[in-house]
């Protein structure tokens, strides 16, 4: 089962502006990780926001995080034609059980130059 | 330090036949985790091996197999394949056991015909 939802399922934007996408989740965690893929190749890890943490950058990259609705949200500003790809959200599976990863079924990004 | 890398890259079986899939951990790792992701889904958790014992299983059937090796490379097997078993097969490896700093490998896509 998916315990991410992921909003929107495709976004296609111009070179410059900013990329927003959402991440709803079922269950309590204790952190939530987002994840890029490109062309259907292995998943490169962006960054971790855990529980206690409400919003977390790098880079380019802004992650919020609200407990309260269960939802998440990565910001890309200033994106560029080589973000294009896929980007997940993952949560662990349970709050302190270790190992599992579940994932949303995606956004798939088209940066346009 | 070398990343996680599997093989083969792809491979077409016939239905009914049985493939294994390989992984060697990023070094120092000692925790292998495998995925599968169909075409435009989010990745499935198979399973996870965590110094030679599986630590953990997905909603899977018996026939997907999985070893550890003492020197944590990976293997996984799948027996009497069916035609939606065709996905990218994923592997990760960490330190720990939990969730956290995965590493992915580019994947295995399976044709199953």
């Amino acid at each position: 089962s998916q315990q991410g939802e992921e909003d929107p399922q495709a976004l296609s934007i111009q070179e410059g502006e900013n990329a927003t996408m959402n991440c709803s989740y079922k269950t309590s965690i204790n952190n939530l990780q987002w994840y890029r893929q490109n062309s259907g190749r292995g998943l490169v890890h962006l960054i971790l926001i855990r529980s206690n943490e409400r919003e977390k950058h790098s880079g380019r990259l802004r992650v919020t995080l609200d407990t309260s609705k269960k939802s998440s949200s990565l910001l890309i500003t200033a994106s560029r034609a080589a973000d294009t790809a896929s980007y997940f959200c993952a949560t662990p599976e349970g709050y302190n059980q270790g190992g599992k990863l579940i994932f949303g079924q995606g956004t798939e990004l088209s940066v346009k130059p | 330090e070398t990343g996680v890398t599997q093989s083969p890259t792809h491979l077409i079986k016939t239905r009914g036949q049985q493939v294994t899939l390989r992984c060697s951990s990023q070094s120092g790792h000692n925790t292998v985790s495998w995925y599968q992701q169909a075409l435009g889904q989010g990745p499935q958790f198979i399973f996870q091996y965590y110094r030679e014992e599986e630590n953990g299983r997905g909603n899977f059937p018996p026939r997907f197999s999985g070893l550890q090796f003492p020197n944590y490379s990976s293997e996984l097997n799948v027996n009497a394949l069916e035609l939606d078993d065709s996905a990218l097969y994923l592997c990760a490896s960490s330190l720990r056991q939990d969730a956290y700093g995965y590493t992915f490998g580019s994947g295995t896509r399976l044709t199953v015909v």
